[in-house]
């Protein structure tokens, strides 16, 4: 089974700053994809960023990095130049395949609110 | 290009009432997902049809929910007999045919949120 954990219930930081989401995840699988999604107050899940699990390189999107330690299991969501929309849920997820979204298991999330 | 969309958005309901909630996914996208998303939690998988096959259910879906994809298009999922447990927001995602992208994506819709009195 996968799992997925969030220590972080609650997260602040200053407009322009960078801040590191935590994501750590367990599975005894060697094939894997872990993914970090936004989720504002709308409702909808927004996808941000994919790391495979045989990918040698840190996933990067814009503002969004992904510090991928396969030894540890912790996939971490740097953010960086912080922004006020940035202020959201944000939930790390594991799905079973390398390169397939199917079945995510979702961590229980990190409130992120940006400062003025 | 339309993205997910799910209706209602809202559903109030009395306990032991049926509701159906309808998801119509990105057109070119064949595979279809079903999650529950309570208060405060990340969204639980419940269901999964690639096209109109109904592939993988979690233990979560108990003999009262029942969900389809009769076309392989839109899909609805159908809560009977509700619980106050059932209160929640139901996220519908969408995915295009599996190595036709590179990371396996969900697009997700904005969900439909159910309060059971």
């Amino acid at each position: 089974a996968q799992k997925i954990t969030q220590t972080q219930p609650g997260m602040f930081v200053q407009e322009k700053e960078a801040v590191t989401l935590d994501c750590t995840y367990d599975t005894s699988d060697p094939s894997y994809g872990l993914f970090w999604y936004k989720q504002p107050s709308s409702g909808e899940m927004i996808f941000l960023i994919y790391q495979g699990s045989y990918d040698q390189q840190n996933a990067t999107e814009g503002r969004y990095s992904l510090n991928f330690q396969k030894a540890r299991k912790s996939a971490n969501l740097v953010i960086s130049a912080s922004q006020l929309g940035d202020s959201a849920m944000y939930f790390c997820a594991m799905s079973p395949h390398y390169n397939a979204g199917n079945m995510l298991t979702f961590g229980g999330g990190t409130r992120l609110m940006v400062k003025p | 290009d339309t993205g997910v969309s799910q209706d209602p958005r809202h559903k109030i309901t009395k306990r032991g009432q049926n509701v159906t909630f309808r998801c119509d996914p990105i057109s070119e996208h064949n595979r279809l997902y079903w999650y529950r998303q309570t208060l405060g939690q990340g969204p639980e998988f419940l269901t999964y049809f690639q096209n109109e096959a109904q592939l993988e259910k979690s233990r979560l879906l108990s003999d009262r929910f029942s969900a389809e994809r009769p076309k392989g298009s839109f899909s609805t999922l159908e809560i009977q007999r509700t619980e106050q447990g059932d209160s929640a927001m139901y996220l519908c995602a969408s995915s295009p045919p599996s190595g036709s992208v590179d990371t396996g994506e969900l697009f997700f819709g904005e969900g439909s949120r159910l309060t059971v009195l």
